[in-house]
Protein backbone atom coordinates (compact mmCIF):
# COMPACT_ATOMS: atom_id res chain seq x y z
CA UNK A 1 0.00 0.00 0.00
CA UNK A 2 1.01 3.36 -0.38
CA UNK A 3 0.45 6.65 0.76
CA UNK A 4 -1.80 7.46 4.27
CA UNK A 5 -4.90 4.98 4.90
CA UNK A 6 -7.51 5.27 7.23
CA UNK A 7 -10.27 2.74 8.92
CA UNK A 8 -12.80 2.62 9.04
CA UNK A 9 -13.85 4.77 6.04
CA UNK A 10 -17.73 5.24 7.65
CA UNK A 11 -18.69 4.95 11.05
CA UNK A 12 -21.74 4.99 13.13
CA UNK A 13 -21.43 4.98 17.24
CA UNK A 14 -23.69 5.73 19.82
CA UNK A 15 -22.84 8.14 22.93
CA UNK A 16 -21.65 5.48 25.10
CA UNK A 17 -19.86 3.23 22.62
CA UNK A 18 -15.85 3.23 22.84
CA UNK A 19 -14.43 3.47 19.03
CA UNK A 20 -10.99 3.43 17.05
CA UNK A 21 -10.07 5.45 14.37
CA UNK A 22 -6.97 3.94 12.37
CA UNK A 23 -4.22 5.49 10.30
CA UNK A 24 -1.21 4.11 8.55
CA UNK A 25 1.58 5.85 5.83
CA UNK A 26 3.67 4.09 4.06
CA UNK A 27 5.65 7.65 3.49
CA UNK A 28 8.38 7.45 5.68
CA UNK A 29 7.13 10.47 7.51
CA UNK A 30 8.14 11.55 10.88
CA UNK A 31 5.11 14.01 11.84
CA UNK A 32 1.38 12.97 11.73
CA UNK A 33 -1.92 15.03 12.35
CA UNK A 34 -5.52 14.51 13.38
CA UNK A 35 -7.39 17.15 11.73
CA UNK A 36 -11.26 17.32 12.13
CA UNK A 37 -13.83 18.87 9.34
CA UNK A 38 -17.20 19.75 9.97
CA UNK A 39 -19.21 21.12 7.44
CA UNK A 40 -19.05 24.91 6.49
CA UNK A 41 -16.00 25.05 8.65
CA UNK A 42 -11.92 25.10 8.27
CA UNK A 43 -9.95 21.49 8.87
CA UNK A 44 -9.57 22.12 12.62
CA UNK A 45 -6.25 20.56 13.84
CA UNK A 46 -6.68 18.42 17.22
CA UNK A 47 -3.19 17.06 17.34
CA UNK A 48 0.21 16.52 16.01
CA UNK A 49 2.86 14.08 16.44
CA UNK A 50 6.50 14.28 15.74
CA UNK A 51 8.85 11.36 16.18
CA UNK A 52 5.91 9.19 18.17
CA UNK A 53 5.80 12.45 20.00
CA UNK A 54 2.83 14.29 20.75
CA UNK A 55 3.53 18.24 20.32
CA UNK A 56 0.66 19.84 19.96
CA UNK A 57 -3.09 19.12 21.57
CA UNK A 58 -5.03 21.67 20.38
CA UNK A 59 -7.53 22.20 22.88
CA UNK A 60 -9.37 18.89 22.31
CA UNK A 61 -11.86 17.24 25.03
CA UNK A 62 -10.34 14.55 26.70
CA UNK A 63 -12.95 12.17 25.25
CA UNK A 64 -10.76 11.94 21.95
CA UNK A 65 -7.43 10.41 22.68
CA UNK A 66 -4.91 10.10 20.59
CA UNK A 67 -2.24 7.14 20.49
CA UNK A 68 1.01 7.14 18.49
CA UNK A 69 3.31 3.87 18.81
CA UNK A 70 5.36 4.26 15.65
CA UNK A 71 5.70 7.26 13.32
CA UNK A 72 3.85 4.94 10.50
CA UNK A 73 0.98 3.93 13.18
CA UNK A 74 -1.23 6.62 14.76
CA UNK A 75 -5.17 6.28 16.15
CA UNK A 76 -7.46 8.19 17.79
CA UNK A 77 -9.76 6.47 20.78
CA UNK A 78 -13.27 7.56 21.03
CA UNK A 79 -15.55 7.61 23.86
CA UNK A 80 -18.76 9.14 25.08
CA UNK A 81 -18.93 11.27 22.13
CA UNK A 82 -21.79 14.13 21.47
CA UNK A 83 -23.46 14.49 18.69
CA UNK A 84 -21.40 17.64 17.78
CA UNK A 85 -18.11 15.60 17.20
CA UNK A 86 -19.96 13.76 14.07
CA UNK A 87 -17.73 15.05 11.22
CA UNK A 88 -14.97 14.26 8.70
CA UNK A 89 -11.68 12.95 10.57
CA UNK A 90 -8.34 13.45 8.63
CA UNK A 91 -5.44 11.90 9.50
CA UNK A 92 -2.53 13.79 7.44
CA UNK A 93 1.21 13.06 7.48
CA UNK A 94 4.25 15.38 6.63
CA UNK A 95 8.02 15.00 6.16
CA UNK A 96 9.04 16.46 9.16
CA UNK A 97 6.71 18.75 11.25
CA UNK A 98 9.40 21.95 10.57
CA UNK A 99 9.91 21.50 7.35
CA UNK A 100 8.12 23.44 4.17
CA UNK A 101 6.38 20.96 2.93
CA UNK A 102 2.70 20.05 2.38
CA UNK A 103 0.78 17.50 4.02
CA UNK A 104 -0.39 13.97 2.80
CA UNK A 105 -4.28 13.33 4.13
CA UNK A 106 -5.97 10.30 4.19
CA UNK A 107 -9.30 9.85 2.95
CA UNK A 108 -11.04 10.43 6.10
CA UNK A 109 -13.03 8.77 8.59
CA UNK A 110 -16.52 10.05 8.37
CA UNK A 111 -18.29 9.83 11.67
CA UNK A 112 -21.79 9.94 12.97
CA UNK A 113 -22.89 9.68 16.39
CA UNK A 114 -26.32 9.47 17.28
CA UNK B 1 -9.82 38.52 12.20
CA UNK B 2 -9.86 34.49 10.93
CA UNK B 3 -6.35 33.57 10.48
CA UNK B 4 -7.01 32.57 6.98
CA UNK B 5 -10.01 34.02 4.82
CA UNK B 6 -11.84 32.67 1.61
CA UNK B 7 -14.38 33.84 -0.35
CA UNK B 8 -16.76 30.74 0.08
CA UNK B 9 -18.15 31.12 -3.34
CA UNK B 10 -19.81 29.25 -5.56
CA UNK B 11 -17.94 30.78 -8.49
CA UNK B 12 -20.28 29.46 -11.25
CA UNK B 13 -17.92 29.43 -14.63
CA UNK B 14 -18.92 28.28 -18.30
CA UNK B 15 -15.86 25.90 -19.63
CA UNK B 16 -13.22 27.76 -21.13
CA UNK B 17 -13.17 30.47 -18.64
CA UNK B 18 -10.09 32.01 -17.02
CA UNK B 19 -11.55 32.26 -13.21
CA UNK B 20 -9.09 33.83 -9.80
CA UNK B 21 -9.61 32.50 -6.38
CA UNK B 22 -7.57 35.36 -3.83
CA UNK B 23 -7.07 34.49 0.10
CA UNK B 24 -5.64 36.37 2.90
CA UNK B 25 -4.17 35.30 5.71
CA UNK B 26 -3.48 37.46 9.08
CA UNK B 27 -0.27 36.06 10.30
CA UNK B 28 3.01 38.20 8.78
CA UNK B 29 5.80 35.37 10.04
CA UNK B 30 3.74 32.64 7.93
CA UNK B 31 6.44 31.38 5.62
CA UNK B 32 4.96 28.37 3.42
CA UNK B 33 1.53 28.80 1.07
CA UNK B 34 -0.18 25.81 -1.03
CA UNK B 35 -3.20 25.43 -2.79
CA UNK B 36 -5.24 22.29 -2.02
CA UNK B 37 -8.36 20.58 -3.57
CA UNK B 38 -11.03 18.82 -1.86
CA UNK B 39 -13.45 17.25 -4.58
CA UNK B 40 -17.01 16.42 -2.31
CA UNK B 41 -16.45 13.93 0.04
CA UNK B 42 -13.11 13.69 -0.50
CA UNK B 43 -9.92 13.89 1.62
CA UNK B 44 -8.09 17.32 0.37
CA UNK B 45 -4.81 17.11 -2.19
CA UNK B 46 -2.06 19.19 -2.49
CA UNK B 47 -2.66 20.99 -5.94
CA UNK B 48 0.78 23.46 -5.97
CA UNK B 49 2.60 25.31 -3.64
CA UNK B 50 2.95 28.94 -3.66
CA UNK B 51 6.19 30.76 -3.98
CA UNK B 52 7.28 34.60 -3.77
CA UNK B 53 8.05 34.86 -7.17
CA UNK B 54 4.67 33.35 -8.31
CA UNK B 55 4.89 29.90 -9.76
CA UNK B 56 2.34 28.19 -12.72
CA UNK B 57 1.60 24.55 -13.46
CA UNK B 58 -0.24 24.07 -16.23
CA UNK B 59 -3.18 26.10 -16.57
CA UNK B 60 -2.67 26.99 -12.50
CA UNK B 61 -0.79 30.18 -11.98
CA UNK B 62 -0.31 31.01 -8.00
CA UNK B 63 0.76 34.08 -6.64
CA UNK B 64 1.70 35.91 -3.28
CA UNK B 65 2.00 39.13 -2.12
CA UNK B 66 3.78 39.50 1.03
CA UNK B 67 3.14 42.81 1.93
CA UNK B 68 -0.58 42.81 1.36
CA UNK B 69 -0.53 39.36 2.79
CA UNK B 70 -3.02 37.51 0.46
CA UNK B 71 -2.23 34.34 -2.04
CA UNK B 72 -4.19 34.35 -5.90
CA UNK B 73 -5.00 31.15 -7.41
CA UNK B 74 -5.60 31.62 -11.26
CA UNK B 75 -7.14 28.79 -13.33
CA UNK B 76 -7.53 29.46 -16.95
CA UNK B 77 -9.45 27.23 -19.28
CA UNK B 78 -11.40 25.71 -16.91
CA UNK B 79 -12.41 21.93 -17.21
CA UNK B 80 -15.65 20.28 -15.60
CA UNK B 81 -13.11 18.60 -13.42
CA UNK B 82 -11.20 21.36 -11.85
CA UNK B 83 -15.03 21.67 -10.52
CA UNK B 84 -14.40 21.40 -6.22
CA UNK B 85 -13.51 23.51 -3.10
CA UNK B 86 -9.98 24.66 -3.56
CA UNK B 87 -8.28 25.40 0.25
CA UNK B 88 -5.98 28.17 0.50
CA UNK B 89 -3.11 26.80 3.00
CA UNK B 90 -0.99 28.68 5.42
CA UNK B 91 2.19 27.51 7.71
CA UNK B 92 3.63 29.10 10.58
CA UNK B 93 5.87 29.50 12.49
CA UNK B 94 3.05 31.53 13.99
CA UNK B 95 0.80 28.67 13.79
CA UNK B 96 3.17 26.79 15.34
CA UNK B 97 4.38 25.65 11.98
CA UNK B 98 1.42 23.70 11.32
CA UNK B 99 -1.15 24.16 8.42
CA UNK B 100 -3.78 26.57 8.68
CA UNK B 101 -6.99 26.01 6.22
CA UNK B 102 -9.36 28.42 4.80
CA UNK B 103 -12.80 27.47 4.64
CA UNK B 104 -12.43 26.74 1.07
CA UNK B 105 -13.98 28.54 -2.33
CA UNK B 106 -16.20 26.39 -4.28
CA UNK B 107 -15.80 26.22 -7.98
CA UNK B 108 -18.54 24.89 -9.94
CA UNK B 109 -17.42 24.77 -14.09
CA UNK B 110 -20.62 24.36 -16.28
CA UNK B 111 -21.22 23.34 -20.02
Amino acid sequence: ETGVTQTPRHLVMGMTNKKSLKCEQHLGHNAMYWYKQSAKKPLELMFVYNFKEQTENNSVPSRFSPECPNSSHLFLHLHTLQPEDSALYLCASSQSEQGADGYTFGSGTRLTVV
Amino acid sequence: RKEVEQDPGPFNVPEGATVAFNCTYSNSASQSFFWYRQDCRKEPKLLMSVYSSGNEDGRFTAQLNRASQYISLLIRDSKLSDSATYLCVVKGPGGGNKLTFGTGTQLKVEL
